[in-house]
């Protein structure tokens, strides 16, 4: 499944399937953009990060895709568990000091 | 061992107390933040601090004031609360300073601050 939009969305996905979350940034000149998950009761932990000079990265079950043309941000994730279950963010991270936080996207994973 | 800590994971307390909420890192990181998460799970910089030295300070009450004594220690304290600042406030640490050791970026699990 799928989400857009900045009001904490919420996606459902059947376990096993997999996730795509999606975040739109607004500063044209972030360079470096890291997303993280945030269980309930915990602070957010970084999950991955990729560079503006890249258009994908992969991690372990974990794709971030980058197109800057749109400003357009995606966090795919492969055969999704149970312990995904949680809020995602996208941060831009837009040069000195300068770093924002997308309002999130709340994952829920169906056994 | 916990790398950002930040004391009481709870606080419920009546409009017009002062509260403090402190942080601790054992990361050896330089900076420090303060965040503020509302009901819709939106972060926001509220300050940072390098080396004990004030280097972010958003568009805060006067009521909120930082304090680091050290630069593994920031601590936040408010005056005469509102309603309003019922929230979730994190802390957060990263090496050097904002915008560089960006991945390092570490956040505590949050002081659930609610006022009644």
């Amino acid at each position: 499944g799928e989400s857009v939009g900045l009001h904490l969305p919420t996606l459902s996905v059947q376990e096993g399937d997999n996730s795509i979350i999606n975040c739109a940034y607004s500063n044209s000149a972030s360079d470096y953009f890291i997303w993280y998950k945030q269980e309930s009761g915990k602070g957010p932990q970084f999950i991955i990060d990729i560079r503006s000079n890249m258009d994908k990265r992969q991690g372990q079950r974990v794709t971030v895709l980058l197109n800057k043309t749109v400003k357009h941000l995606s966090l795919q994730i492969a055969a999704t568990q149970p312990g995904d279950s949680a809020v995602y963010f996208c941060a831009e991270f837009g040069g000195y000091q300068k770093v924002t936080f997308g309002t999130g996207t709340k994952l829920q994973v169906i056994p | 061992d916990t790398a950002v800590s930040q004391t009481p994971k709870y606080l419920v307390t009546q409009m017009g107390n002062d509260k403090s909420i402190k942080c601790e890192q054992n990361l050896g990181h330089d900076t420090m933040y303060w965040y503020k998460q509302d009901s819709k799970k939106f972060l926001k910089i509220m300050f940072s601090y390098n080396n004990k030295e004030l280097i972010i300070n958003e568009t805060v009450p006067n009521r909120f004031s930082p304090k680091s004594p050290d630069k593994a220690h920031l601590n936040l304290h408010i005056n005469s609360l509102e309603l309003g600042d019922s929230a979730v406030y994190f802390c957060a640490s990263s090496q050097g300073l904002p915008g560089q050791g960006r991945r390092s970026y570490t956040f505590g699990s949050g002081t659930r601050l609610t006022v009644v």
